[in-house]
């Protein structure tokens, strides 16, 4: 079963600063991988979805990566600001049915101001 | 506006009870998720339906029940047979299981046992 791990857990950075998020997955035949944004407190929003065919997709200053054979994702935000704080989740889908959808627990992200 | 929505918010339930929490969608979506969050851990899922009438157990769904009467609901039933149901429950909502869709999150509900 795909395993998806998120590192590092947290991490606060200053205000105005570009950072990666970092998500490696075990199971490269991953059909898309989704990344989310979650408020304490609150459900999940949907940021960006990156089918197996593509190797980036982007939203304003967010940009993610998706490379299959290294196993990994990342997540780019650039020019971070205070309302950037949050918990980000990345998620695999290794096909077949709701059940081959695999989180990650998560990087908390403090952008100081 | 589209979207899912999640109620109660908050939900205490007493040892014993059933407690049952509500999930409606109008993004016209076939198929709906429920997962669990817990501190620490990755959501891991109680319950997914394809189409209405139809349901498959996720990957810890003992001690909960659901139903899917109609397209745009699907409640969760918690019940006294759930051992630890102290989490943050999250309602989703896809256009269907195929892994090329983009799946939608409500807000939320959290279930506190006293």
């Amino acid at each position: 079963k795909q395993e998806v791990t998120q590192i590092p857990a947290a991490l606060s950075v200053p205000e105005g600063e570009n950072l990666v998020l970092n998500c490696s997955f075990t199971d490269s035949a991953i059909y898309n991988l989704q990344w989310f944004r979650q408020d304490p407190g609150k459900g999940l929003t949907s940021l960006l979805l990156i089918q197996s065919s593509q190797r980036e997709q982007t939203s304003g200053r967010l940009n993610a990566s998706l490379d299959k054979s290294s196993g990994r994702s990342t997540l780019y935000i650039a020019a971070s600001q205070p309302g950037d704080s949050a918990t980000y989740l990345c998620a695999g889908h290794s096909g077949g049915g709701a059940d081959g959808l695999t989180f990650g627990k998560g990087t908390h992200l403090i952008i100081q101001p | 506006d589209g979207g899912i929505t999640q109620s109660p918010k908050y939900l205490f339930r007493k040892e014993g009870q059933n407690v049952t929490l509500s999930c409606e969608q109008n993004l016209n979506h076939d198929a709906m998720y429920w997962y669990r969050q817990d501190p620490g851990q990755g959501l891991r899922l109680i319950y997914y339906s394809q189409i209405v009438n139809d349901f498959q157990k996720g990957d810890i769904a003992e001690g909960y029940s659901v139903s899917r009467e109609k397209k745009e609901s699907f409640p969760l039933t918690v019940t006294s047979a759930q051992k630890n149901p102290t989490a943050f429950y999250l309602c989703a909502s896809s256009r269907g299981l195929h892994s090329g869709n983009t799946i939608y999150f409500g807000e939320g509900s959290w279930l506190t046992v006293v």
